[in-house]
């Protein structure tokens, strides 16, 4: 039971460049989150998605898109990458009624964004 | 719209000693409220959460947090802390009965001084 993970760990992108990062969970939850983390700003909402095919916008969508094709996979693309892209990603994951639910988190990727 | 302030970014303690970390939030119906740590390197992880009932929830690690709704607070404490408990903590909210997402707050950082 690997719980959330995350791939790749690491990546450094020039500007306009694309890239996809994928999260998967052997939980068999519903919902999938995917946050960024940037100093000061605490952890924000891009998207999520409710179940298989679902997906939803969170706080700070813009750049990046999703896809739930899976239940147990949440891919986060970046079309046309940016330096303000710089940060950690976390994705998450949660079952039952999630607004009282623990989310248990991937462990991350870096990217940088040059 | 539901909002978390966690006004100290940094908080230095020695070792043993006690400490309070703040938490208020804003939300115009109820809450669920959350504390998640996040170690250095990792993702987050659920510390404790209140969700209704007694208003003092505890962790497993000897940590507590007291929901004070007149105050709009769910500050967490601990009365001896240790080298290990280095890390950055995050407030969290969510609003019961379908908003199936937690807002954040921007962290703090607690640093254990030996």
């Amino acid at each position: 039971n690997a719980g959330v993970t995350q791939t790749p760990k690491f990546r450094v992108l020039k500007t306009g460049q694309s890239m996809t990062l994928l999260c998967a969970q052997d939980m068999n939850h519903e919902y999938m989150y995917w946050y960024r983390q940037d100093p000061g700003m605490g952890l924000r909402l891009i998207h999520y998605s409710v179940g298989e095919g679902t997906t939803a916008k969170g706080e700070v969508p813009d750049g990046y898109n999703v896809s739930r094709l899976k239940k147990q996979n949440f891919l986060l693309g970046l079309e046309s990458a940016a330096p303000s892209q710089t940060s950690v990603y976390f994705c998450a994951s949660t079952d039952g009624l999630a607004s009282q639910e623990t989310q248990y988190f991937g462990p991350g990727t870096r990217l940088l964004v040059l | 719209a539901q909002s978390v302030t966690q006004l100290d970014s940094q908080v230095p303690v020695f070792e043993e000693a006690p400490v309070e970390l703040r938490c208020n939030y804003s939300s115009s119906v109820s809450v669920y409220l959350f504390w998640y740590v996040q170690y250095p390197n990792q993702g987050l992880q659920l510390l404790l959460k209140y969700l209704s009932g007694s208003t003092l929830v505890e962790s497993i690690n000897g940590f507590e947090a007291e929901f004070n709704k007149s105050q709009t607070s769910f500050h967490l404490r601990k009365p001896s802390v240790h080298i290990s408990d280095t890390a950055e903590y995050f407030c969290a909210v969510s609003e019961p009965g379908g908003n199936e997402k937690l807002t954040f707050g921007t962290g703090t950082r607690l640093t254990i001084i030996p």
